[in-house]
């Protein structure tokens, strides 16, 4: 079966530590993106990549690092700069600008972070 | 202001009610609209999606776009309890991966 995969499900850290995230599609996407999701915020999106080797911020990429090595991988560091990483996290893939329609994106499941 | 605003207050109907949901925006350059449904601790999953202003319906959804007024609904006809779930709205331009989504909008069917 198609789609993306995070994990893990929940995940909890120290204050202070760094934290990588995993995302893996199999749907041959080009475009990828991570968005941070709070109670009562939407999704706000943190990193997006359009293809490999290639990745831009969004809108609060501050605190975190991506990068983007294969097509189908896409992992999200959030660091200790990150002043509130307590969220969850959804990772998402689209079909690039370049072919197709690109309005569409799929979604993982999601990782719960807590830092304590 | 923000550029999709969306009423995040929980909403909670008897089943078989029709839900009514909205989302206004103010870049007039937005083109694709979409509404996604996300059910509680998983990730969205596009429900419906329109392109430009006019009507969708798809089953007992139907969305609604006015690019007149920059306003766009969701309804959801005889409501079930698995309709219980978060409804984001969100919308883009032509070509651009980027999506600008609304707040979510929590919504309950009581059996």
């Amino acid at each position: 079966d198609g789609g993306i995969t995070q994990s893990p499900k929940y995940l909890f850290r120290k204050e202070g530590q760094n934290v990588t995230l995993s995302c893996e599609q199999n749907l041959n996407h080009d475009a990828m993106y991570w968005y941070r999701q709070d109670p009562g915020q939407g999704l706000r999106l943190i990193y997006y990549s359009q293809i490999v080797n290639d990745f831009q911020k969004g809108d609060i990429a501050e605190g975190y690092s991506v990068s983007r090595e294969k097509k189908e991988s896409f992992p999200l560091t959030v660091t200790s700069a990150q002043k509130n990483p307590t969220a969850f996290y959804l990772c998402a893939s689209s079909i690039s600008s370049t072919g197709g329609p690109t309005y569409e994106q799929y979604f993982g499941p999601g990782t719960r972070l807590t830092v304590t | 202001q923000k550029e999709v605003e969306q009423d995040p207050g929980p909403l909670s109907v008897p089943e078989g009610a029709i839900v009514s949901l909205n989302c206004t925006y103010s870049n007039s350059a937005f083109q694709y609209f979409m509404w996604y449904r996300q059910y509680s601790r998983k990730g969205p999953e596009l429900l419906m999606y329109t392109y430009s202003s006019g009507n969708k319906e798809d089953g007992r959804f139907t969305a609604q776009v006015d690019k007149s007024s920059k306003y766009i609904s969701l309804f959801i006809r005889d409501s079930q309890p698995s309709d219980s779930a978060t409804y984001l709205c969100a919308m883009t331009l032509y070509g651009n991966n980027r999506l600008a989504f609304g707040k979510g909008n929590q919504v309950v069917v009581i059996p």
